[in-house]
């Protein structure tokens, strides 16, 4: 089976940095992936990790270390419309399935 | 390139019936997913559907079930409706099986009462 741990809640200004974090287990792993999903909306795909290494994709940047299990999304320049849940998802061996952690609620303050 | 589209948006129904939520997948899409999400948490998946056979099947009973069309279109089914099973459920498409994004719809949002 897979499980992933992600924070439940976070809070962040405008303008500022924030990271959250991700650590899973599984039996297989085909990568990390990050979605974002506003409320009352589709989750939409933000970024895909395969293999160690940080991944760049303008103010959106995520990390992942398959030795430690763990991965992280970091949000730079916040903007009030970051406000969102944001899942962290495996694909497990056969490669068909996504199984997403409980997701983060991000608040940006102005 | 039309998105995924899924209807209906709402839908309430009785303990005990039966519902069927459809979904449309993206152009050029072949693989369609299905995920209950219940209030609060990460989407859950249910099956996976690719060339029209199931290719997946995540924790879920027999009561849920799908099909898939020759147009890649899908339908899930579930019979013998419990209140647990109120949630969203959304409906995702890839290229492949294995791509690493998939595209998910606006979902349908089921009340059983």
């Amino acid at each position: 089976g897979q499980s992933l741990e992600q924070p439940s809640e976070v809070t962040a200004v405008e303008g500022a940095i924030v990271q959250i974090n991700c650590t899973y287990q599984t039996s297989g792993f085909y990568g990390l992936s990050w979605y974002q999903q506003h409320d009352g909306g589709a989750p939409t795909f933000l970024s895909y990790n395969a293999l160690d290494g940080l991944e760049e994709t303008g103010r959106f940047s995520s990390f992942l270390s398959r030795s430690d299990s763990y991965g992280y999304l970091l949000l730079q320049e916040l903007q009030m419309k970051d406000s969102a849940s944001y899942f962290c998802a495996v694909r497990d061996n056969a490669g068909n399935m996504l199984t997403f952690g409980g997701g983060t609620r991000l608040m940006v303050k102005p | 390139e039309t998105g995924v589209t899924q209807s209906p948006t709402h839908l309430i129904k009785t303990r005990g019936q039966q519902v069927t939520l459809r979904c449309s997948s993206q152009s050029g899409h072949n693989t369609v997913s299905w995920y209950q999400q219940a209030l609060g948490q990460g989407p859950q998946f249910i099956f996976q559907y690719y060339r029209e056979e199931e290719n997946g099947r995540g924790n879920f009973p027999p009561r849920f079930s799908g099909l898939q069309f020759p147009n890649y279109s899908s339908e899930l089914n579930v019979n013998a409706l419990e209140l647990d099973d109120s949630a969203l459920y959304l409906c995702a498409s890839s290229h492949e099986p294995g791509n690493t994004e998939a595209f998910f719809g606006q979902g349908t949002r089921l009340t059983v009462v």
